[in-house]
């Protein structure tokens, strides 16, 4: 199976925007998913299928993937946005999670 | 609105067995647009997917842990079942349960709240 790395963590001031990226070398075309995980509490998907975005989810999260990297982009970001993330992927069967980047909102 | 909650031992002696069961509710287990999935999160690390499993039966395992892993699904009971052999402190994780959607979704939408299972003597 194939590992997926992210940034360890990403800093952003609010209103501004938010990228953290999720890379593997075989990528390619395999759907992606991104959970959001505040502190204590259980994951919640905020993009499936690449660049899906879930209801409820606010429009502010948008995903997207080139090559062998998805990325995660939250424009506007707001205090409440502050969380871990993670990507995840498919490999055939077999489920994979990304590193996890912690997103602070300074 | 579907509920999942985690429950059994939250101290396990290394290389014991660690068992957990995931009680499904407000929906049944039995449905063919969902498989059901065990994760774990050791204290401050990130998320490991560990198995599905579909209601007939059928599984995936992650390679990593495939030789000590076993998950069944009981529908009479609407619940599934993780066990983890020879557990050792690297066991130690918060275990969730979670639905994945499948087909073209493919994601978890409904997680349980996870439960701490501390592997020590």
């Amino acid at each position: 199976s194939f590992e997926l790395t992210q940034p360890p963590s990403v800093s952003v001031s609010p209103g501004q925007t938010a990228t953290i990226t999720c890379s593997a070398d075989t990528l390619g075309d395999k759907n992606v998913c991104w959970y959001q995980q505040r502190p204590g509490q259980s994951p919640s998907v905020v993009i499936y299928k690449t660049a899906k975005r879930p209801s409820g989810i606010p429009e502010r999260f948008s995903g997207s993937s080139s090559g062998n990297t998805a990325t995660l982009t939250i424009s506007g970001t707001q205090a409440m946005d502050e969380a871990d993330y993670y990507c995840q992927a498919w490999d055939g069967g077999t489920g994979v999670f990304g590193t996890g980047t912690k997103v602070t909102v300074l | 609105q579907l509920q999942l909650q985690e429950s059994g031992p939250g101290l396990v002696k290394p290389s014991e067995t660690l068992s957990l069961t995931c009680t499904v509710s407000e929906g049944p287990i039995s449905t063919t647009d969902s498989y059901w999935g065990w994760i774990r999160q050791p204290p401050g690390k990130g998320l490991e997917w560990i198995a599905n499993i579909f209601y007939t039966g059928s599984t995936y395992y992650n390679p990593s842990l495939k030789s000590r892993v076993s998950v069944s699904v009981d529908t009479s009971k609407n619940r599934f079942s993780l066990g983890l052999s020879s557990v050792t402190a690297a066991d130690t994780a918060v275990y969730y349960c979670a639905r994945l959607l499948r087909n073209a979704s493919n994601f978890y939408d409904y997680w349980g709240q996870g439960m701490l299972v501390t592997v020590s003597s």
